[in-house]
């Protein structure tokens, strides 16, 4: 089960920013936060990803709570194009030839952006 | 970010016929491969993970001999629905990893199979 919750759906207006709440509560010292999108009938997308500090790069920023019990995932200015299903996914440290990798998916956000 | 190339895009068989997928890493060394299945309107939902040169690892509920995965080599896997009925129609789609600790996973752009 998807150790994650979000909201199921949000609506944005274009050029604006997206702000995506996730809630991990159970989430362990060791577990690293993933976010990733999927827009209509393509393979998910990879955004960011992080443990404990936040995190930005050229498509979002990462914001994690202190406790590390919730993030929130931002589009500084969001486009018609970033219309997707938006996933928070947390997993444990990978180690090498272990198994513990995988992602489990949820239901994730669906985010509409509107012109 | 790396690229993860799946073949077919899309295809139709007739039921009781085999289908195989393919799953390439362009520009890494994949040395795990996950599987997912996406019914409509629903989450990707894992199927199998395989490490090159191994067996693949299934999850409950998924039949090892109706899907299988091969993962010859460094840059490609392969999943081959034998014998396909029509409640295998779905969106198939594959990640990998490379070597490199706490790396991301990266999607192919998936294969929609429909069988008839």
């Amino acid at each position: 089960d998807a150790k994650t919750t979000q909201p199921p759906s949000m609506d944005c207006a274009e050029g604006r920013a997206a702000n995506l709440p996730c809630n991990h509560s159970t989430i362990s010292g060791n577990e690293y936060v993933y976010w990733y999108r999927q827009i209509h009938s393509q393979g998910p997308q990879y955004i960011i990803h992080g443990l404990k500090n936040n995190e930005t790069n050229e498509m979002a920023s990462l914001i994690i709570t202190e406790d590390r019990k919730s993030s929130t995932l931002i589009l500084p200015h969001a486009t018609l194009r970033d219309t997707a299903v938006y996933y928070c996914i947390v997993r444990p440290v990978w180690r090498w030839g272990g198994s513990n990798y995988k992602l489990t998916f949820g239901k994730g956000t669906l985010l509409t952006v509107n012109p | 970010g790396a690229v993860v190339s799946q073949h077919p895009s899309w295809v139709i068989c007739k039921s009781g016929t085999s289908v195989k997928i393919e799953c390439r890493s362009l520009d890494f060394q994949a040395t795990t491969m996950f599987w997912y299945r996406q019914f409509p309107k629903q989450s990707l939902m894992l199927m199998a993970t395989s490490n090159e040169g191994s067996k693949a690892t299934y999850e409950q509920g998924v039949e090892k001999d109706k899907f299988l995965i091969n993962h010859a080599s460094l840059t490609l896997s392969t999943l081959t629905v034998t014998s396909a009925h029509p409640e295998d129609s779905s969106f198939y789609i594959c990640s990998a990893i490379g070597r490199g600790m706490n790396t991301e996973a990266f999607f192919g752009q998936g294969t929609r199979l429909t069988v008839v």
